[in-house]
């Protein structure tokens, strides 16, 4: 069955610092991986998503993603963080079996001014 | 183009008490998905219907739950009776393609539901 692992459950950074946010999946074929992020009494907004092609996505909100197959991870970046990027980010991979998402544990993210 | 609605955005209700929550996906997607996330833990499938049928509900808990879309249009989930371990937040999600593996799923904001 197919996972995802955030390590970071809480990471905070300084206002124009860059961000990595890390996600290592588990799956037996090649994955369909998303970014999702929720900011504070808002629903989970699509950041960006791979499926197939270049391994590095770009998304919206200036945030980008690599894909690594060897190393199993899609890690989230953005050169320079803005404090409303403060907000819990979500890394999903659709399953195998059925159209279901499988999250992390979600990465909170706060930025210091 | 409205998103995903669902109401309501929270709920406070005592043990043993029923609640119905409820989704209005983007107008014309057949796929309709429930989630939820219980405190501390990650977010969870729970079902999917295309159009009115459910396609899997794998990860329904138990019968205490109860997902419904008729008319293949919102969908209503329904907690009777409501126990301590339900608190938490249920997303509603909706997809344009039947069928289509890796089409983007739009959420709802969520239902915060506390069961005391």
């Amino acid at each position: 069955a197919q996972s995802v692992t955030q390590p970071d459950i809480h990471i905070t950074v300084s206002e124009g610092a860059s961000l990595e946010l890390r996600c290592n999946y588990s799956y037996g074929a090649t994955p369909y991986l998303f970014w999702y992020v929720q900011s504070p009494g808002q629903g989970l907004q699509l950041l960006l998503k791979y499926f197939s092609g270049d391994t590095l996505v770009q998304g919206i909100k200036g945030f980008e993603a690599e894909f690594k197959r060897s190393q199993s991870s899609f890690n989230l970046r953005k050169p320079s963080v803005h404090w409303s990027d403060a907000a819990e980010y979500f890394c999903a991979v659709y399953g195998n079996a059925g159209n279901m998402l499988t999250f992390g544990g979600g990465t909170r993210l706060m930025v210091k001014p | 183009e409205a998103g995903v609605t669902q109401f309501p955005s929270h709920s406070v209700i005592e043990k043993g008490q029923t609640v119905t929550l409820r989704c209005d996906p983007i107008s014309g997607h057949d796929n309709l998905y429930w989630y939820r996330r219980v405190m501390g833990k990650e977010i969870k499938f729970l079902l999917h219907f295309v159009k009115e049928s459910k396609q899997d509900e794998s990860g329904m808990p138990n019968n205490r739950f109860l997902a419904e879309r008729t008319g293949g249009t919102y969908s209503t989930l329904k907690v009777q009776p409501a126990e301590l371990e339900d608190s938490g937040v249920y997303f509603c999600a909706s997809s344009l393609i039947a069928g289509g593996r890796g089409e983007t799923q739009y959420f709802g904001p969520g239902t915060r539901l506390l069961v005391l």
